[in-house]
């Protein structure tokens, strides 16, 4: 079975400080896809990032990178320099490849910059 | 280009009235899902679909049915509304499960 934990229920920074937001996984596939997906108060769910298993590079796009480490499943998301517009909440989600297995999301993360 | 779209977006339901929730895509996606979104629950998957003719419960199917007759609409059905299904329901669809999905804008639902 798969499951996504997002231990950091709520998170509160001062604008432009860095923060970093964990995700660990589980799965017993070797084939898997993990994303992250950001949901702001308006509501809507966005997506941010998806990363195969086989990528262990980190990724960085603009303020936001993230650092996948199979060693200890983990999937962890930075956002550099925070802005008052990233507070949202984060989810962390799971997807093995072993056919027809449905997504699976963590928690989820609640982000608040505080200018 | 609509992508996923959602009805109604708001709705109360007195105990024990029926309801459908409607979810039509316009991307040919094959694969298509349910969530409820409960305060510190996260998303939880109702029941998904990985194409027409073929549905399967998820983590919480209990009192929800689904069908999916075409590719494009993924109805989900409260057949008796309770108090404990009250939340937000999101349908999502993707190319398949281990793509991107794209989600509606959600509705939010509401029993008495």
């Amino acid at each position: 079975a798969q499951k996504v934990t997002q231990a950091q229920t709520e998170i509160s920074v001062v604008e432009k400080e860095d923060v970093t937001l964990d995700c660990v996984y589980e799965t017993r596939d070797t084939t898997y896809y993990l994303f992250w997906y950001k949901q702001p108060p308006s509501g809507e769910l966005v997506f941010l990032i998806r990363r195969n298993s086989f990528d262990e590079q980190n990724e960085i796009s603009g303020r936001y990178s993230w650092n996948f480490q199979k060693s200890t499943s983990s999937f962890n998301f930075t956002i550099t320099a925070s802005q008052v517009v990233d507070s949202a909440v984060y989810f962390c989600a799971l997807s093995a490849y072993s056919g027809n297995t449905p997504l699976v999301f963590g928690k989820g993360t609640r982000l608040s910059v505080i200018a | 280009n609509a992508g996923v779209t959602q009805t109604p977006k708001f709705q109360v339901l007195k105990t024990g009235q029926s309801m459908t929730l409607q979810c039509a895509q316009d991307m040919n996606h094959e694969y298509m899902s349910w969530y409820r979104q409960d305060p510190g629950m996260g998303l939880r998957l109702i029941h998904y679909s990985v194409g027409a003719g073929i549905t399967d419960q998820g983590e919480v199917p209990n009192g929800y049915n689904v069908s999916r007759s075409t590719t494009e609409d993924f109805p989900l059905r409260l057949l008796s509304a309770a108090p404990s299904q009250t939340s937000v329901y999101f349908c999502a669809s993707s190319l398949q499960e281990d793509q991107p999905q794209h989600f509606g804008d959600g509705t939010r639902l509401s029993i008495l």
